[in-house]
């Protein structure tokens, strides 16, 4: 069974500065892994998503991921958050088969003060 | 995702109660999910379907049930409601067909039990 760690529970920045969220997760074959966000009051949209191929992803509105395999890792990135960054971020994994499932991690909820 | 749809939006029922919570697909999806979110536990999976006769368990399966009426029809049930099941569910798709197997959320349900 695979498990997904999503190391803050809440971040808090200020416009313009710097984001990393950190994921990690637990599973012992190959992964597909996806980072979401989920607006106040709104569903999950998808960011980005890593299957295979160049481990730095790029996903919307400037959001990037580095899948980083002997780390087990794979944290989201932005050089320079907005006010409306503002949202909970989720991490999950899946087995790289086709039975598989996502496990999702318990959220990062990002605060950016304008 | 415009094109999952969840019905009702928002419900509030009573302890005991029968309550079902609908989803509906029009992306041609043969995977369908249902998942609930609680507040720092992120999301977990209550139900899963890989097609219309196949129906699994997922984590959190205890007090719920589900119903695929169709490929784009798949339903909750909540048989006997309890006020820990106060939460915010989703219902998920995905699509075997893509090389690289993606969920979609509809917009939630959220659901208070008294």
């Amino acid at each position: 069974a695979q498990s997904v760690s999503q190391h803050n529970h809440h971040v808090i920045l200020s416009e313009a500065a710097s984001l990393e969220l950190g994921c990690n997760y637990s599973y012992g074959g190959t992964v597909n892994l996806f980072w979401y966000v989920q607006y106040p009051g709104q569903h999950l949209q998808l960011l980005l998503k890593y299957f295979s191929g160049d481990p730095l992803v790029k996903g919307i509105k400037g959001f990037e991921a580095e899948f980083i395999k002997s780390k087990f890792s794979f944290n989201l990135r932005k050089p320079s958050v907005q006010w409306s960054d503002t949202a909970e971020y989720f991490c999950a994994v899946g087995a790289h088969s086709g039975y598989s499932t996502l496990t999702f991690g318990k959220g990062t909820m990002l605060l950016v003060s304008p | 995702d415009a094109d999952v749809t969840q019905t009702p939006r928002n419900r509030i029922t009573k302890t005991g109660k029968r309550i079902m919570l609908e989803c509906s697909q029009t992306k041609g999806h043969d995977r369908m999910y249902w998942y609930r979110q609680d507040p720092g536990l992120g999301l977990r999976l209550i139900y899963y379907s890989f097609d219309v006769k196949d129906i699994n368990k997922g984590e959190i399966s205890d007090g719920y049930s589900v119903s695929r009426q169709a490929q784009a029809k798949f339903s909750l049930s909540l048989e006997s409601a309890i006020p820990n099941q106060t939460a915010l569910y989703f219902c998920a798709t995905s699509d075997t067909t893509s090389s690289q197997e993606t969920q979609y959320f509809g917009p939630g349900t959220r659901l208070l039990v008294l």
